[in-house]
């Protein structure tokens, strides 16, 4: 089993849509959660943290169940600029190095006119 | 401020040789770590140094090699490429290696094996 999976789709919508995509993660003792964002043949980029109570970050919304081990992102009023590669990223457990951080294999998001 | 800088940016090897990929972090970042990434995966943990010394390893094999120097920049080291070893290989930096310091990665460097 992967340390962290995601759907690679791809995901198509149109703009305007709310497109969600679902990470889980494997080793409980993970410590902290994010969602970067890579476009094509560019290096990734934090997208946002994710919080055990939920964040909040314009039309993106951040959700960590931590007893199902699954990590969300919901975009709201897709943009053509949205789309992009997204990355479930996770921390291991507390001790190991900030800098070793597990990827998943991304999520394809395309948003067509 | 200058990001995360690595060069080369592309690279074409043979089978056999060897690369030297460098990284220069953002200015006071003491944290490098680097990362693979194979087309259509998500990046890879190969290593993470923080004030010159090796803080974590990833699960690859002896033919990659790190280093840190006193200005905090970083060369990776491949020995014995194979076709396998053709990847994007990101460079990213933070301010210490603690979690709530957020990674920045550079553009990375494009290895091409044949």
């Amino acid at each position: 089993r992967k340390e962290v999976e995601q759907d690679p789709g791809p995901f198509n919508v149109p703009e305007g849509a709310t497109v969600a995509f679902n990470c889980t993660y494997s080793n409980s003792a993970s410590q902290s959660f994010f969602w970067y964002r890579q476009d094509c043949r560019k290096e990734p980029k934090l997208l946002m943290s994710v919080y055990s109570s939920g964040n909040e970050d314009g039309r993106f919304t951040a959700q960590l169940n931590r007893a199902s081990q699954y990590i969300s992102l919901l975009i709201r009023d897709s943009k053509l600029s949205d789309s992009a590669t997204y990355l479930c990223v996770v921390n291991p457990a507390r001790g190991t190095s900030y800098g070793k951080l597990t990827f998943g294999q991304g999520t394809i998001l395309t948003v067509h006119p | 401020d200058a990001g995360v800088t690595q060069s080369p940016t592309h690279l074409i090897k043979t089978r056999g040789q060897q690369v030297t990929l460098r990284c220069s972090p953002i200015s006071g970042h003491k944290s490098v770590s680097w990362y693979q990434q194979v087309l259509g995966q998500g990046p890879q943990f190969i290593f993470q140094y923080y004030e010159k010394e090796e803080r974590g390893r990833g699960n690859f094999p002896d033919r990659f090699s790190a280093r840190q120097f006193p200005n905090y920049s970083s060369e990776l080291n491949v020995n014995a490429l194979l076709l396998g070893d053709s990847a994007l290989y990101l460079c990213a930096s933070s301010l210490a290696s603690g979690h709530n310091s957020p990674l920045h990665f550079g553009n990375g460097t494009r290895l091409t094996v044949t």
